[in-house]
């Protein structure tokens, strides 16, 4: 069964703090990942996707993978209260499939 | 960004009748589109993935008699549910996948209701 763990939270942050959100993944022919944000009683919106190993920057957003650790992360700097939402990592499930394999999401709060 | 539309946004159906969702990209082509379904404070339950002209791929446990899916076209897929139970009032999201790539971009959802 391939999965994508993440803490469930939720993650409370001060408004103009660094959120750290994290996710594991079981699968190690999985090779994409993607961060989402779902706002309450809205659709998932895709905020970023990273295939290599390393940091990717992409304004106050950065993503990280570590593929021998079968990890993810994204930073949000300067956090807004805007920001508030689910983050649902996901993980392509690799071998010859299209899926991709959700997390449950982590439920972040920025404060103002 | 890639747009997805759906529509219909929101629909209430009476118990028994059938409803259709539509799912289109409207700015690219899309060879695959993905069904899925959420219910409230619940993560996201894939329920098939269809491919442009033929017969979509479902999730083990989605009765495919019921959740009708065509995607008869590159920009376009359709969700039929039919006779809907109040047990299948949820919120039906289609994704679209960008060919060569695997990001998917997400419709704004439909949410249905069933009395």
């Amino acid at each position: 069964q391939k999965e994508v763990e993440q803490n469930s939270g939720p993650l409370s942050v001060p408004e103009g703090a660094i959120a750290s959100l994290n996710c594991t993944y079981s699968d190690r022919g999985s090779q994409s990942f993607f961060w989402y944000r779902q706002y309450s009683g809205k659709s998932p919106e895709l905020i970023m996707f990273i295939y290599s190993n390393g940091d990717k920057e992409d304004g106050r957003f950065t993503a990280q993978l570590n593929k021998a650790s079968q990890y993810v992360s994204l930073l949000i700097r300067d956090s807004q209260p805007s920001d508030s939402a689910t983050y649902l990592c996901a993980a392509h499930e690799g071998g010859g499939s299209e899926k991709l394999v959700f997390g449950k999401g982590t439920k972040l709060t920025v404060n103002p | 960004g890639a747009v997805v539309s759906q529509h219909p946004s929101w629909v209430i159906c009476k118990s028994g009748t059938s409803v259709k969702i539509e799912c289109r990209s409207l700015d690219f082509q899309a060879t695959t589109m993905f069904w899925y379904r959420q219910f409230p404070k619940q993560s996201l339950m894939l329920m098939a993935t269809s491919n442009e002209g033929s017969k979509a791929t479902y999730e083990q446990g989605v009765e495919k008699d019921k959740f009708l899916i065509n995607h008869a076209s590159l920009t376009l897929s359709t969700l039929t549910v039919t006779s809907a139970h109040p047990e299948d009032s949820s919120f039906y999201i289609c994704s679209a996948r960008v060919t060569a790539a695997y990001e998917q971009y997400f419709g704004p959802g439909t949410r249905l209701t069933v009395t």
